[in-house]
């Protein structure tokens, strides 16, 4: 089955520096990988996602970019802000997988003022 | 503007006792899910379901069981619980042929459940 691997696992930024966040993913099959922000003591909410056909993905201060041949895929932010402040999990799944996510181990991002 | 909904938020109970979280939507999904969130392991998946009465394991299903008696609720079962099975449960839903897409997953706000 899919095995999704993320790093770091913690990360600290000071306000306006970019972040990034990388994961790898095991199974080629794979070919939609979303990326989730949860804030503490919320649901985790939708950031930005991609497929496999596009190589990256840009959404204001948020881009995804996509390797299929090494398998992995990365999440950037750019100026960052306090509110950024959260966990941030990538996942990995196949259009057949019924919405079935595999999801990576996480990132705190602390952005410090 | 709820849609997923896990009716307990917070719960504290002893080792050996029965514990059901709930999960209810109200969108008519057919595909639900059980995750388990801890620090470090990211979100691992426990159990699913594609229709009503049908269950398949996840990667991490020991010591848990489901129930899907009707559409709009899947619930998860600790027949037993233990001190390892603290942790936070999070239920998700799907409509079932619309791709995949994570605007169409919904997610609930989480069970946090301490066992003692």
């Amino acid at each position: 089955g899919e095995n999704v691997e993320q790093h770091p696992s913690t990360l600290s930024v000071q306000e306006g520096d970019s972040a990034v966040i990388k994961c790898t993913y095991s199974d080629s099959a794979s070919n939609y990988f979303p990326w989730y922000k949860q804030e503490l003591g919320k649901r985790p909410q939708l950031i930005i996602d991609i497929r496999s056909n596009v190589g990256e993905k840009k959404d204001q201060r948020i881009a995804v970019t996509l390797n299929k041949t090494a398998k992995h895929f990365s999440l950037h932010i750019t100026e960052t802000q306090p509110e950024d402040s959260a966990v941030y999990f990538c996942a990995a799944t196949s259009y057949n997988q019924g919405g079935k996510l595999i999801f990576g181990q996480g990132t705190e991002l602390s952005v410090k003022p | 503007d709820v849609k997923v909904t896990q009716s307990s938020r917070y719960l504290v109970k002893r080792t050996g006792e029965k514990v059901f979280l709930e999960c209810v939507q109200d969108m008519d999904h057919e595909n639900m899910f059980w995750y388990r969130q801890d620090p470090g392991l990211g979100l691992r998946l426990i159990y699913f379901s594609y229709d009503v009465k049908m269950k398949e394991k996840g990667d991490i299903p020991e010591g848990y069981s489901v129930s899907r008696e009707k559409k709009e609720r899947f619930s998860l079962i600790l027949e037993s619980a233990s001190t390892n099975q603290t942790s936070m449960y999070l239920c998700a839903s799907l409509r079932a042929g619309t791709g995949i897409s994570g605007n169409t997953i919904y997610f609930g706000e989480g069970s946090w459940l301490t066992v003692v």
